[in-house]
């Protein structure tokens, strides 16, 4: 059964610093991947996606993920954080053939100034 | 163009009591979904909407939770009757159509039943 682990339930970094939140999926084709973004009282907001080709696929406000079939991750990176990304995150795996959305535990973020 | 609009953003019950939340997806949106969000957990399905058609409900639980989606645009979640472990924050998304597109969400209500 399709799965995505999320191991950091939270995560603190000083502004500035960089960022790398780590997902591993379980699913037995080529799976399409998410990354979203929730923000205290918000829904879901779509960070980047990886369907198929560059296996580095950039997204929205300065993030990065990057595909690895042989270790079935897909992490987010940033460079450099800005208070503003402390939020919630959630990878989630899909498949071409149904609709359905599997979501990790997700990952809060906070930072530090 | 609008996101997806949902109401109310917030409500409070007591159990065994009714309760019922209305999502507007995006203009032209075929597929819709809700989601229950527990605190400190990912969004999981409850079900989907093909335009105005059922396509997966396995997660939905029947004896409580009812959905529909009249003319294939707004659509109205409802428990009858609540129970204290239903308190969670409900999402709904839509997507444009079948087949691996990305959803886009709406802001959630959020449930708490006393």
């Amino acid at each position: 059964a399709q799965s995505v682990t999320q191991p950091d339930i939270h995560i603190t970094v000083s502004e500035g610093a960089s960022l790398e939140l780590r997902c591993n999926y379980s699913y037995g084709a080529t799976p399409y991947l998410f990354w979203y973004v929730q923000s205290p009282g918000q829904g879901l907001q779509l960070l980047l996606k990886y369907f198929s080709g560059d296996t580095l696929v950039q997204g929205i406000k300065g993030f990065e993920a990057e595909f690895k079939r042989s270790q079935s991750s897909f992490n987010l990176r940033k460079p450099s954080v800005h208070w503003s990304d402390a939020a919630e995150y959630f990878c989630a795996v899909g498949h071409y053939n149904t609709d359905k959305l599997i979501f990790g535990t997700g990952t809060r973020l906070q930072v530090f100034p | 163009e609008a996101g997806v609009a949902q109401s109310p953003r917030y409500k409070i019950i007591e159990k065994r009591q009714s309760v019922a939340f209305w999502c507007n997806p995006i203009s032209g949106h075929a597929t819709l979904y809700w989601y229950q969000q527990i605190l400190g957990q990912g969004p999981k399905l409850l079900i989907q909407f093909q335009n105005n058609g059922v396509v997966d409900d396995s997660q939905l639980p029947k004896d409580r939770f009812s959905a529909e989606r009249l003319k294939g645009v707004d659509s109205t979640l409802k428990i009858q009757p609540a129970k204290l472990e239903d308190s969670a924050v409900y999402l709904c998304a839509s997507s444009p159509g079948r087949g691996a597109y990305e959803q886009y969400f709406g802001p959630g209500t959020r449930l708490t039943v006393t």
